[in-house]
């Protein structure tokens, strides 16, 4: 079974600087998906960006870029240029494939802890 | 944003009786799930459904069962509520389990459910 992996329960950042959380993961697949996912106070659930696992190049999405080390399992987020309105929990997430050829694979994700942001101003 | 509602927004209810929480979209969408977020644990995925009348379980659905009468329709229920299932329920929806590139997984609101 795959396994998400978020080591930091809280990280705090100094508005306009750089953030990284990180994400492990373990899977047997070779083919997936990955996801960071923002939750503000709110409770809305945020798609920030997405990586598909074949795909070598870093997905950037704005401010938000990733760096995705498939061998090691690896998916930071970077936020760069952080603002107030980033401070929020940040889920990581997998998604597999298996079965999406013959129509049997579903969007069921696997998350991660969660990591707590906060943003000082 | 995606037409997801979930009610209620808050229930506090007592330890052994039924819960009901409804999920109602108007998205058209085949799949619908259900998720529990939980501190520690982030957000696991109790029961989902790949059509109407069509279920199956996820990795937490032990006291929980659910249904899918309508397209627009996901109903879980406790059916006797213990403490150890006060959480945030969230609702998400998703069009398909292809490759699209815009393929997404909308999330509702969620419901704070407390078990007294």
């Amino acid at each position: 079974a795959q396994t998400v992996t978020q080591s930091q329960p809280e990280m705090s950042v100094q508005e306009a600087e750089t953030v990284t959380l990180s994400c492990t993961y373990d899977t047997s697949e070779s083919d997936y998906y990955l996801f960071w996912y923002k939750q503000p106070p709110s409770r809305q659930m945020i798609l920030v960006i997405r990586q598909e696992a074949y795909k070598q190049q870093n997905a950037t999405e704005n401010r938000f870029s990733v760096n995705f080390q498939k061998a090691a399992k690896s998916f930071s987020l970077k936020i760069s240029d952080s603002q107030l309105g980033d401070a929020a929990m940040y889920f990581c997430a997998y998604r597999s494939l298996v079965g999406v050829n013959y129509g049997g694979a579903t969007n069921k994700l696997i998350f991660g802890t969660g990591t707590l942001l906060a943003v000082q101003p | 944003d995606a037409g997801i509602t979930q009610s209620p927004r808050h229930k506090v209810t007592e330890t052994g009786t039924p819960v009901t929480l409804r999920c109602h979209q108007t998205e058209n969408h085949r799949y619908m799930y259900w998720y529990r977020q939980d501190p520690g644990h982030g957000l696991r995925l109790i029961h989902y459904s790949y059509g109407v009348k069509d279920t199956d379980k996820g990795e937490v659905s032990d006291g929980y069962s659910v249904s899918r009468s309508k397209t627009e329709d996901f109903l879980l229920t406790l059916e006797s509520a213990t403490s150890s299932q006060t959480s945030v329920y969230f609702c998400a929806i998703s069009a398909r389990g292809g490759l699209a590139t815009n393929e997404k997984l909308f999330f509702g609101s969620g419901t704070q459910l407390s078990v007294l």
